[in-house]
């Protein structure tokens, strides 16, 4: 196991709802990657944090947001739920000296399946 | 177009087949390059770097063409549990995120 946690591990919500899933870094490690995982495609990059700032983001909209606490721990918001939302949510985090980017180095949580209904 | 692209599969092969997997990238500024492994329901783990060179690991073999913007993994002596959606992944240089391909399901039957 790579060490990074993730929680809730299942969520059913309702549209135009909003949530918040948990990502606790493994041990050290003081970047975290946020990706979205929909059927059948490739994860696709959400944002990264680094020191408590983000650090990059891909093609998402504002509605998603996000945290990283003093601890290297994060959070990633979503507000407005759609439908399109529905998707396994894959936090990655990376050990100081990788810039975070070093597919090598980013080790991956077992993920937060989330259902818009 | 995708950034990164590869064939869906799914690849049906029989215990000991030898199975090769394509993908091609059209970020030519890509930095460096990897193929994931994801079991079914699970999260994407690190299968092996991809280097110009070429590079092995026991029955993987990957290859990276920069010219052709064309990454490869070969599978040899093929086992039940390799059985699993491969993801071909791209870092682009400057930027601090991994770019997946939609994965190539491979599944190896007795």
């Amino acid at each position: 196991e790579t060490g990074v946690t993730q929680s809730p591990t299942h969520l059913i919500k309702t549209r135009g709802q909003q949530v918040t899933l948990r990502c606790s870094s493994q041990s050290g490690h003081n970047t975290v990657s946020w990706y979205q995982q929909a059927l059948g495609q490739g994860p696709q990059f959400i944002f990264q944090y680094y020191r408590e700032e983000e650090n990059g983001r891909g093609n998402f909209p504002p509605r998603f947001s996000g945290l990283q606490f003093p601890n290297y721990s994060s959070e990633l918001n979503v507000n407005a739920l759609e439908l399109d939302d529905s998707a396994l949510y894959l936090c990655a985090s990376s050990p100081p000296g990788t810039s975070g980017g070093l597919g090598k180095t980013q080790y991956f949580g077992p993920g937060t399946r989330l259902l818009v209904l | 177009r995708k950034e990164v692209e590869q064939d869906p599969g799914p690849f049906n092969v029989p215990e000991g087949a030898t199975v090769a997997f394509n993908c091609t990238y059209s970020n030519s500024a890509s930095q460096s390059f990897f193929w994931y492994r994801q079991d079914c329901r699970k999260e994407p783990k690190l299968l092996m770097s991809v280097y110009s060179s070429g590079n092995e690991d026991g029955r993987f073999t990957a290859q990276l063409n920069r010219a052709s913007q064309y990454i490869s993994l070969l599978i040899r002596d093929s086992k039940l549990s390799d059985s699993a959606t491969y993801l071909c992944v791209v870092k682009p240089r400057g930027y601090n995120k991994l770019i997946f391909g939609a994965g190539t399901r491979l599944a190896v039957h007795p």
